[in-house]
């Protein structure tokens, strides 16, 4: 399998449940980030790790936690959510350091409805 | 400070027309600048990128874009458009001083038969 690799592809969850989205890429690379994108609004920067540190928490809800494990994999934890959250959410993976130019590579998205 | 404006949210265009898709840069510092591409329900896959070198730049699926210094532009261009290029489009800039790449708001290509 290559690529970056999104689970599930569609998630629907009420206001009280908690549920992860994940994320794989097999890129070799070092730096994941997550994105939400909401319809008629700009894509939003939530996090991003390099070499599995937060270096980025673009002033994010508590609702949502993210996780690094490894440079592979990376987690949204997702719990008391509001009906506002329904988006599709993007994982992205790059290079990391001074090797990163900018380039990402996307999964598929995860498409999260909140009742 | 980077940011980036695409100036039309859609843009509507007949089969085996041509097509340009707008996008202005700012910037202090020298620019990466990237087009991205998301078909209905996936993620954004990478068209093309500017790093260096020759100003015109030429991408994935017969598209091309020209990067004009002067101008702070990074127009995307495609001679003649096929339904399947229906589609949104996304300029993108990523500054050698920043740690994160910066994405315009995008434009909708929609193709009419």
């Amino acid at each position: 399998e290559t690529g970056v690799t999104q689970t599930p592809r569609h998630l629907v969850m009420g206001m009280t449940n908690k549920k992860s989205l994940k994320c794989e890429q097999h890129l070799g690379h070092n730096a994941m980030y997550w994105y939400k994108q909401s319809a008629k609004k700009p894509l939003e920067l939530m996090f991003v790790y390099n070499f599995k540190e937060q270096t980025e928490n673009n002033s994010v809800p508590s609702r949502f936690s993210p996780e690094c494990p490894n440079s592979s994999h990376l987690f949204l934890h997702l719990h008391t959510l509001q009906p506002e959250d329904s988006a599709l959410y993007l994982c992205a993976s790059s290079h990391g350091g001074g090797a990163n130019t900018g380039e990402l590579f996307f999964g598929e998205g995860s498409r999260l409805t909140v009742l | 400070a980077q940011s980036v404006t695409q100036l039309d949210s859609q843009v509507p265009v007949f089969e085996e027309a041509p097509v340009e898709l707008r996008c202005n840069y700012s910037s202090s510092v020298s620019v990466y600048l990237f087009w991205y591409v998301q078909y209905p329900n996936q993620g954004l896959q990478l068209l093309l990128k500017y790093l260096s070198g020759s100003t015109l730049v030429k991408g994935i699926n017969g598209f091309e874009a020209e990067f004009n210094k002067s101008q702070t532009s990074f127009h995307l261009r495609k001679p003649s458009v096929h339904i399947s290029d229906t589609a949104e489009y996304f300029c993108a800039v990523w500054g050698s001083s920043a740690s994160k790449i910066i994405f315009g708001s995008g434009t909708r290509l929609s193709i009419r038969p």
